[in-house]
């Protein structure tokens, strides 16, 4: 069975810092993975997705993730924190093999600070 | 329309009340997807429909949650006799491709339902 664990359910920057958020996956086959962003009641928004062409892959908002399938690891980085970036962060896994359903961590909240 | 639509957005059942969440998926998307969040917690999986047939409803957590897509468009998440432990946001999502292929889902706002 797949699974994502995200380390850190909160993350606290300053604004203009680095961001890293955190995320482990578990997969039996070659996994396709995903970062969505979730702003306070709004929908799931796809930043980013790894489907085995280049392992470094840039997304919206200036985010940017690698697949690094030693570690089994898909961190999510962005240079320099926006005050706009404060949202909730969620890494999934996709069960290819079943219709693509999604698999997710429990979350990451991201808080900005000035 | 535009995006993927979920009505009502908030709902607020007595225990033991029979529910309806309806979602308008994104025109001409086959795959469509419900989830589960509850407070805290990442979405998880209930049911996937490839245009009006229900593949996969490993997720539904009980023979009281019943899911259809009947004309392959609209579908219909119905809770019967609500918990309070089926409080939680209830997210739809559709695609636009088959089974083995990588296509972003896009996702709805969601239902947020309240067992009182």
């Amino acid at each position: 069975a797949q699974s994502v664990t995200q380390l850190g359910s909160h993350v606290s920057v300053s604004e203009g810092a680095l961001v890293l958020l955190r995320c482990n996956y578990s997969s039996s086959v070659p996994p396709y993975l995903f970062w969505y962003v979730q702003y306070p009641n709004q929908g799931l928004q796809l930043l980013l997705k790894y489907t085995s062409a280049a392992t470094l892959v840039k997304g919206i908002n200036g985010f940017e993730a690698e697949f690094k399938k030693s570690e089994t690891s898909f961190h999510l980085t962005k240079p320099s924190a926006h005050m706009s970036d404060a949202a909730e962060y969620f890494c999934a896994v996709s069960d290819r093999r079943n219709g693509n359903k999604l698999v997710f961590g429990a979350g990451t909240i991201l808080r900005v600070k000035s | 329309g535009a995006g993927v639509s979920q009505s009502p957005r908030y709902k607020v059942a007595k225990r033991g009340q029979d529910v309806a969440l309806r979602c308008d998926p994104i025109s001409g998307h086959v795959s469509l997807f419900w989830y589960q969040q509850a407070l805290g917690q990442g979405p998880e999986f209930l049911t996937y429909f490839q245009n009006e047939a229900q593949l996969d409803k490993s997720g539904l957590p009980s023979d009281r949650f019943f899911a259809e897509r009947p004309e392959g468009s609209v579908s219909t998440l119905k809770i019967q006799r609500t918990q309070q432990e089926d409080s939680a946001v209830y997210l739809c999502a559709s695609s636009s491709t088959w089974t083995g292929t990588n296509t972003e889902a896009f996702f709805g706002q969601g239902t947020r339902l309240t067992v009182v």
